[in-house]
């Protein structure tokens, strides 16, 4: 694609509930990183992806995250039994191939968990 | 774990003064790259330094990379209004692939 697509935009959900955010990386990009985003703060590191290896996933907060990208592509981040405190933006980045590069990042989807 | 410091938090510039914003790694770093986050957008790459005390010119624009690869500046000269938005530095390690951002300055500038 033209560039990298998160759905959805927003996210509202009741805690407890479970949420499944989509990333769509940029055609042929290797590597693909989610972040999350609180406001007024810089992205911060949750786990990456190579194809579909999933070398470092020192971020999550806890076993309540995880991340999947099955066929090296589209990825999911499922986050179980949201609490109030998960609330922030989630941005995905893709860049070509691992390693010291620019991070192209998609809009993002911001989740409110009431 | 490593940890990157940016200051100020905020600067607040009439058009046409310089901005500068400061970066700090608690570890040496492999590299640095700035991004550029324009209110309501996503984080733009803008540039990024691997070589110590290398400095790189982009317009108005001029980064810096300490000479003991932990800190960096990045340094506007004669601010626009387009310039508004907020900067972040993000440090990788040769260890990982993952890039740790700092809080970001927030430029704001007076027309």
């Amino acid at each position: 694609g033209a560039g990298v697509s998160q759905s959805p935009r927003y996210k509202v959900t009741k805690r407890g509930q479970d949420v499944t955010l989509r990333c769509d990386p940029i055609s042929s990009h290797a590597t693909l990183y989610w972040y999350q985003q609180a406001l007024g703060q810089g992205p911060e590191f949750l786990t990456y992806f190579n194809y579909e290896a999933q070398p470092d996933k020192s971020g999550l907060p806890s076993d309540r995250f995880s991340a999947e990208r099955p066929e090296g592509s589209i990825s999911t981040l499922t986050i179980q039994r949201t609490e109030q405190r998960d609330s922030a933006m989630y941005r995905c980045a893709s860049t070509p191939h691992p390693g010291g590069n620019e991070q192209f990042f998609g809009p993002g989807t911001r989740l409110t968990v009431l | 774990g490593q940890q990157v410091m940016q200051i100020p938090q905020y600067q607040h510039v009439q058009e046409g003064e310089d901005f500068t914003t400061y970066c700090n790694s608690s570890t040496t770093l492999s590299n640095i790259q700035w991004y550029k986050q324009r209110p309501g957008g996503h984080p733009v790459f803008l540039i990024q330094l691997v070589k110590s005390g290398e400095v790189k010119k982009q317009k108005r624009l001029t980064f810096q990379f300490g000479e003991a690869k932990k800190n960096s500046s990045l340094h506007i000269t004669a601010t626009q209004t387009t310039d508004v938005g907020t900067y972040f530095c993000a440090g990788g390690e040769d260890s990982s692939y993952k890039l740790i951002f700092g809080s970001g300055t927030r430029l704001l500038v007076r027309p």
